[in-house]
């Protein structure tokens, strides 16, 4: 049972423009949504985060939007960079649940010079 | 300030031998989460333990799966009796503390049973 969903299991976008990654998941118990990248042979780094009584935080290129109506989240990077190329995963937890994360299953995002 | 360390990187095992992997926490953290990651997957969880306690299990198979995170040292997750469906990228995090929201991961560690 999947319970955060990221459907695009690949994007690809120029240099400068917009990315926007998606993000949907199923579990109304989860309060608080992150998001972390990742190179292959290293760890996820974190790269920002929302709380479910916000609906959009915005940090330097990163902006995160959340719509608890339709338990939907979207990652935007702009402009983007060659060096935002990477692995995208959407990651969610319930805070009465230890913090453990469930993740998604990642986007790999490839930014064309 | 040190990240988290995972150790060793890459490990290979034999169907049947034991896998040990170990991981730091950063300086200061005393909540560790170990993940795993099969390939095509996302990071599932498995454990969460704080020092000398397991908090969360639930993500851990019940059978020849362990770990511990003692007074001193690193933790360790422990797989005994290792088969082929084990390899896969296993991921430590670790947090400062109940409620703090990021968890900071480490490099993770390669499992391959051969």
């Amino acid at each position: 049972d999947q319970q955060v969903k990221q459907n695009s299991p690949s994007l690809s976008v120029q240099e400068g423009r917009i990315s926007i990654l998606n993000c949907d998941y199923t579990n109304s118990m989860f309060d608080y949504f992150l998001w972390y990248k990742k190179y292959p042979a290293e760890g996820p780094t974190f790269l920002i985060s929302i709380s479910s009584i916000k609906d959009k935080n915005e940090d330097g290129r990163f902006t995160v939007f959340l719509n608890k109506s339709a338990k939907h989240l979207s990652l935007h990077i702009v402009p983007s960079q060659p060096g935002d190329s990477a692995v995208y995963f959407c990651a969610a937890r319930n805070s009465g649940s230890n913090y453990k994360l469930t993740f998604g299953k990642g986007t790999l995002l490839t930014v064309n010079p | 300030n040190a990240g988290v360390m995972q150790n060793p990187r890459h490990l290979v095992r034999r169907r049947g031998q034991e896998a040990r992997l170990r991981c730091s926490p950063m300086k200061g953290h005393s909540h560790v989460y170990w993940y795993r990651q099969l390939p095509e997957e996302g990071l599932k969880f498995m454990v969460y333990l704080q020092k000398e306690n397991i908090i969360d299990e639930s993500g851990m198979p019940k059978e020849r799966f362990s770990a511990e995170f003692p007074k001193e040292g690193p933790s360790i997750l422990r797989i005994q009796q290792v088969v082929r469906g084990d390899s896969a990228a296993y991921f430590c995090a670790s947090s400062p503390g109940t409620g703090e929201n990021e968890q900071y991961f480490g490099p993770g560690t390669r499992l391959t049973v051969t």
